[in-house]
């Protein structure tokens, strides 16, 4: 069965800190995709990034980045000198290779003071 | 990148009522996905609804309870029927972003709170 697991339910940092937000996951599958969602106070989801199975490469976006690590099943998301505005509650998400139905984590939600 | 609009953004239902939450996107998408997420909990997909075929629902959700629509290729809608407070979350609606694009969009979600 797939699942994911977001063992930080809340993390509270100051800004210009930086801030790891941990995404385990396990799937049987050989490809799947992974993906983190942000969710601000105002309720939307906002999309970040998605990585498929194949690619463990690590990618930076800015002060953004993520660590994908198959041999421990973990997708960890980076916060470089995180600034209130980053304060959400953050989804990371696996789904099927074909069906693209998101199994999600229960969230982290960050909290970034002044 | 896709556009969905959901109406309505929010609602305050009586128990025992049904409420029709429409889901539209700005281009045609195969696939479109209904989510709940109770409040301070994840997101749940409820079902799965493709164009010209029934949709296909998630363990624990039921087509009677939530009878889902889904007459064209840009637009769906997802009811909740017989609402008790049990129901109250939000719903959001979720279409692939096409042509393997590999990112999934969201609606901005119906708050539903049911008395």
């Amino acid at each position: 069965a797939q699942k994911v697991t977001q063992a930080q339910t809340e993390i509270s940092v100051v800004e210009k800190e930086d801030v790891t937000l941990d995404c385990v996951y396990e799937t049987r599958d050989t490809t799947y995709y992974l993906f983190w969602y942000k969710q601000p106070p105002s309720g939307e989801l906002v999309f970040l990034i998605r990585r498929n199975s194949f690619d463990e490469q690590n990618e930076i976006s800015g002060r953004y980045s993520w660590n994908f690590q198959k041999s421990t099943s973990s997708f960890n998301f980076t916060i470089t000198a995180s600034q209130v505005v980053d304060s959400a509650v953050y989804f990371c998400a696996l789904s099927e290779a074909v069906t693209d139905k998101l199994i999600f984590g229960t969230g982290t939600r960050l909290q970034v003071f002044p | 990148s896709a556009v969905i609009s959901q109406k309505p953004s929010r609602d305050i239902c009586q128990r025992g009522t049904s409420l029709t939450i429409q889901c539209q996107v700005d281009s045609q998408v195969t696939m479109m996905f209904w989510y709940r997420q109770q409040p301070g909990q994840s997101l749940t997909l409820i079902a799965t609804a493709n164009q010209g075929s029934e949709a296909t629902y998630e363990s624990g959700f039921v087509i009677d309870k939530f009878p889902i629509s889904r007459p064209n290729l840009t637009f769906s809608t997802l009811t909740v029927s017989n609402m008790s407070p049990e129901d109250s979350s939000i719903y959001l609606c979720s279409v692939d972003g096409g042509l393997n694009t590999g990112e999934l969009f969201f609606g901005e979600g119906s708050r539903l709170t049911v008395l």
